[in-house]
């Protein structure tokens, strides 16, 4: 089994919809969260990071950390055509090494 | 303020070759880890260095190595190459490494050929 999971997509959605992208994980020990997007032949760009349980709010961007459940979200309000990429959630707990999930493609379309 | 940089953006190597590749952190930054990035595989941890030392290590093989000097910036060396290790390469730099933020540069785009 995967340290993390995350369904791949591909996700389409139009322009100005509310995009829910999501990640489990088995690690009980993760604290650290984190929410990258990634465009074509790019890096990765943190979007996101949070501690434990708990929303983060950030514009459009609210994380959510459900570590009873093992489930991370990432919500995206009003969807514009510039946030067509690909999204990775990322966990560590102290001291180790991040885990990344295998990103999930999102196209908003206009 | 400046962010991570790696050098070259673009490389094109034989197979049985050997290449390095460089990751300057964010000043500040004693954290650097390496990572390959194929569409097949999404992102695999190579190593993560901090104070010079190697902290972690990911399931690749002894070809793959790096190391990190005094001013934080890490090279990441990769003998007798292989078709497969076709890839993006990004490195990460963070104040601390797990718990803290991490941040890419844009990767080295490796073609082995």
């Amino acid at each position: 089994q995967k340290e993390v999971e995350q369904d791949p997509g591909p996700l389409s959605v139009p322009e100005g919809a509310i995009v829910s992208l999501n990640c489990t994980y088995s690690n009980s020990a993760f604290q650290y969260f984190m929410w990258y997007r990634q465009y074509s032949r790019k890096g990765p760009e943190l979007l996101m990071y949070t501690y434990s349980s708990g929303n983060k709010e950030d514009g459009r961007f609210t994380a959510q950390v459900d570590k009873s459940s093992k489930y991370i979200s990432l919500f995206i309000r009003d969807s514009q055509p510039s946030d067509s990429a690909t999204y990775l959630c990322a966990m560590s707990a102290m001291g180790n090494q991040f885990y990344f999930g295998t990103g999930t493609s999102l196209t908003v379309i206009p | 303020k400046a962010g991570v940089t790696q050098t070259p953006r673009y490389l094109i190597k034989t197979r049985g070759q050997q290449v390095t590749l460089s990751c300057s952190p964010i000043s500040g930054h004693r954290s650097v880890s390496w990572y390959q990035q194929t569409p097949g595989q999404g992102l695999q941890f190579l190593f993560e260095y901090f104070s010079e030392t190697q902290r972690n290590k990911g399931n690749f093989p002894g070809r793959f190595s790096g190391r990190q000097f005094s001013n934080s910036r890490s090279e990441m060396n990769v003998s007798t190459l292989e078709l497969g290790d076709s890839a993006l390469y990004l490195c990460a730099s963070s104040i601390q490494g797990g718990y803290t933020e991490a941040f890419f540069g844009q990767g080295t785009r490796l073609t082995v050929v």
